[in-house]
């Protein structure tokens, strides 16, 4: 099925410790974005990729790498993960002026 | 900081009702989004108005604009236990990327 798609689901992580969040989609869309969801908070962008080679800072990027590998993958990394990156992560693309497609998330959990 | 929020942030109603829900900004927008998600889930495109546009509709959802007053609401006709959701307004202030608000838990009752 067409969409986009994020691994994993879920992870539990130890502070300090990295991870790679995946995410590809096949709708060969040009922009690429990765938002994290915190209870009453609505979504935040974290960053995102207008078009395959670039990545711009979105509103909460501290403690936050991103690599747009090709125009299909874009990948978020935590490098030391703290309890405060306890979040659900959404990641998403569009086209230009059209709806975003979202991936059913990743819950991730640092103790 | 957020562009535009939801009221109500909660709404309760019997299944067949109608369930509107509105959206504020502060900012001039070119584009304004409606997204619903269910619990657990990603969240999903409903419609993209544009700043142009006065009203949108798509099956039993109807979406209005108001660019004078900065505002949208959407509409929910006929509503099913199904609907029940989160429901986020996105608008792109002038820019490409859009910015959510926190949303209005909406319960459908049986």
């Amino acid at each position: 099925n067409a969409g986009v798609t994020q691994t994993p689901k879920f992870q539990v992580l130890k502070t300090g410790q990295s991870m790679t969040l995946q995410c590809a989609q096949d709708m060969n869309h040009n922009s690429m974005y990765w938002y994290r969801q915190d209870p009453g908070m609505g979504l935040r962008l974290i960053y995102y990729s207008a078009s395959e080679g670039t990545t711009d800072k979105g509103e909460v990027p501290n403690g936050y790498n991103v690599s747009r590998l090709n125009k299909r993958e874009f990948s978020l990394r935590l490098e030391s993960a703290a309890p405060s990156q306890t979040s659900v992560y959404f990641c998403a693309s569009s086209a230009f002026n059209y709806g975003y497609t979202f991936g059913s998330g990743t819950r991730l959990t640092v103790v | 900081s957020q562009q535009g929020e939801e009221d109500p942030q909660a709404l309760s109603i019997q299944e067949g009702e109608n369930a509107t829900m509105n959206c504020s900004y502060k900012t001039s927008i070119n584009n304004l989004q409606w997204y619903r998600q269910n619990s657990g889930r990603g969240l999903v495109h409903l419609i993209l108005i544009r700043s142009n546009e006065r009203e949108k509709h798509s099956g039993r959802l109807r979406v209005t604009l108001d660019t004078s007053k900065k505002s949208s609401s959407l509409l929910i006709t006929a509503s099913r236990a199904a609907d029940t959701a989160s429901y986020f307004c996105a608008t792109d202030a002038g820019g490409q990327n859009f910015v959510f608000g926190p949303g209005t838990r909406l319960s459908v009752l049986p």
